[in-house]
């Protein structure tokens, strides 16, 4: 069963500084999806990683896959108020395959 | 270029009645998904479509749910005999798979969810 574990749950930074969400999953897969969530909103894309190495980037947000180490990465650099939500990884269970399999979320609130 | 649509965006409903979501996804996408999500969680799989056809079902969906995509076009999911555990956000999304050897990133775009709350 393929598992996706992201750390830390909950975040609480202030404007101004970087740090990183870290999304572990459990078997092998060929996508990995960033997503953001507002209170109370659905669920906005950010970003796809497909490859080993992949790195994306968007504004303040970057993301990187580490395929081997089964691992990704969301770097926020220089945070702002605005970057205040949940954000989720998803990984599609095997190759090919269809659904998405969450992480937990990890609440982030930025701090002026 | 509308998103994803979900109808209604808010139940309420007594245990044991019988409740219907619909959702209209992105027009042109030929994936359409269900997933729901309790408080505090990520959403988890419970079924999808390609076209018309139902291709998986997560061990979640019980007999009491069922999901239809009767043209391809817009999808209900039908909960009988709610019971509180149901009470979740119910979320739709959409994807696009292009003709087979076309490289797709497969991205589901969600709707804004149904949520249900069952007294």
């Amino acid at each position: 069963e393929l598992k996706v574990e992201q750390n830390p749950l909950f975040l609480s930074m202030q404007e101004g500084k970087n740090y990183t969400i870290y999304c572990n999953y459990s078997t092998t897969s060929d996508r990995l999806y960033w997503y953001r969530q507002d209170p109370g909103k659905s669920l906005e894309s950010l970003f796809v990683l497909l490859s080993n190495g992949a790195v994306k980037q968007e504004g303040r947000l970057m993301a990187s896959l580490d395929t081997k180490a089964r691992l990704s990465t969301l770097h926020i650099t220089a945070a702002v108020h605005d970057l205040s939500a949940t954000y989720f990884c998803a990984v599609v269970l095997g190759q090919g395959a269809q659904k998405l399999v969450f992480g937990q979320g990890t609440r982030l609130t930025i701090n002026p | 270029d509308t998103g994803v649509s979900q109808d209604p965006r808010h139940k309420i409903t007594k245990r044991g009645q019988n409740v219907t979501f619909r959702c209209d996804p992105i027009s042109e996408h030929n994936r359409l998904y269900w997933y729901r999500q309790t408080l505090g969680q990520g959403p988890e799989f419970l079924t999808y479509f390609q076209n018309e056809a139902q291709l998986e079902k997560s061990r979640l969906l019980s007999d009491r749910f069922s999901a239809e995509r009767p043209k391809g076009s817009f999808s209900t999911l039908e909960i009988q005999r709610t019971e509180q555990g149901d009470s979740a956000m119910y979320l739709c999304a959409s994807s696009l798979v292009p003709a087979s050897g076309t490289l797709s990133t497969d991205t589901q775009y969600f709707g804004p969810g149904t949520r249900l709350t069952v007294l």
